[in-house]
């Protein structure tokens, strides 16, 4: 059982928004850390998608966006498609157990 | 090219031992504390253990702590993770990846900007 809280799956037709929540606690998201989400595509690494919170590295789309708010973040992902078809991890750091990780989302676009 | 590259994975007995390694090459290694991350089969991220630059302070998981043990050959800009007393539990894909920032008086690791391929590390009979 993870220790940050994600929904198993979500889905979505082409075009639409979806969004993947990520539910922590006062020991770790809302004690402020920041919250990191990343994308794995099938057989990959995973791929640094949003950091601290809303920040998109270069090259990410700005169809993706993540935000916080007390003790859970969101991603957003708009104008879906099908290559964003993958696994969704969120990631924040606990005072008491270091770097966790959200047990991972399965985008599928119907 | 800005890059991580693992090695060392494979099958080893419950009770075992295996070093991963992991070559940086693109960046000034000795700048910035390196981590583990693994990934059992299907399941989910799970982070294992941190260094700092120097090779000073480390951090482990609980999963893992006193069976693994994490290092550096800055000379060589490699990483390691020295693995003993594996159990069936261990058996997942061995990510070595550099955090953004860390902190070497609480363990803190900001997010991971550059990850490796991955090893994979069997434990089974």
């Amino acid at each position: 059982q993870s220790v940050l809280t994600q929904p198993p799956s979500v889905s979505g037709a082409p075009g639409q928004r979806v969004t993947i929540s990520c539910t922590g606690s006062s020991s770790n998201i809302g004690a402020g850390y920041d919250v990191h989400w990343y994308q794995q595509l099938p057989g990959t690494a995973p791929k640094l998608l949003i950091y601290g919170n809303s920040n998109r590295p270069s090259g990410v789309p700005d169809r993706f966006s993540g935000s916080k708010s007390g003790t859970s973040a969101s991603l957003a992902i708009t104008g879906l498609q099908a290559e964003d078809e993958a696994d969704y991890y969120c990631q924040s750091y606990d005072s008491s157990l270091n770097v966790v990780f959200g047990g991972g989302t399965k985008l599928t676009v119907l | 090219e800005v890059q991580l590259l693992e090695s060392g994975g494979g099958l080893v007995q419950p009770g075992g031992s295996l070093r991963l390694s992991c070559a940086a090459s693109g960046f000034t290694f000795s700048s910035y504390a390196m981590s583990w991350v693994r990934q059992a089969p299907g399941k989910g991220l799970e982070w294992v253990s941190a260094i700092s630059g120097s090779g000073g302070s480390t951090y482990y998981a609980d999963s893992v702590k006193g069976r693994f043990t994490i290092s550096r050959d800055n000379s060589k800009n490699t990483l390691y993770l020295q693995m003993n007393s594996l159990r069936a539990e261990d058996t997942a894909v061995y990510y070595c990846a550099k955090p953004s920032n860390y902190d070497i008086l609480t363990g803190y690791s900001g997010y991971f900007d550059l990850w490796g391929r991955g090893t994979l590390v069997t434990v089974s009979s």
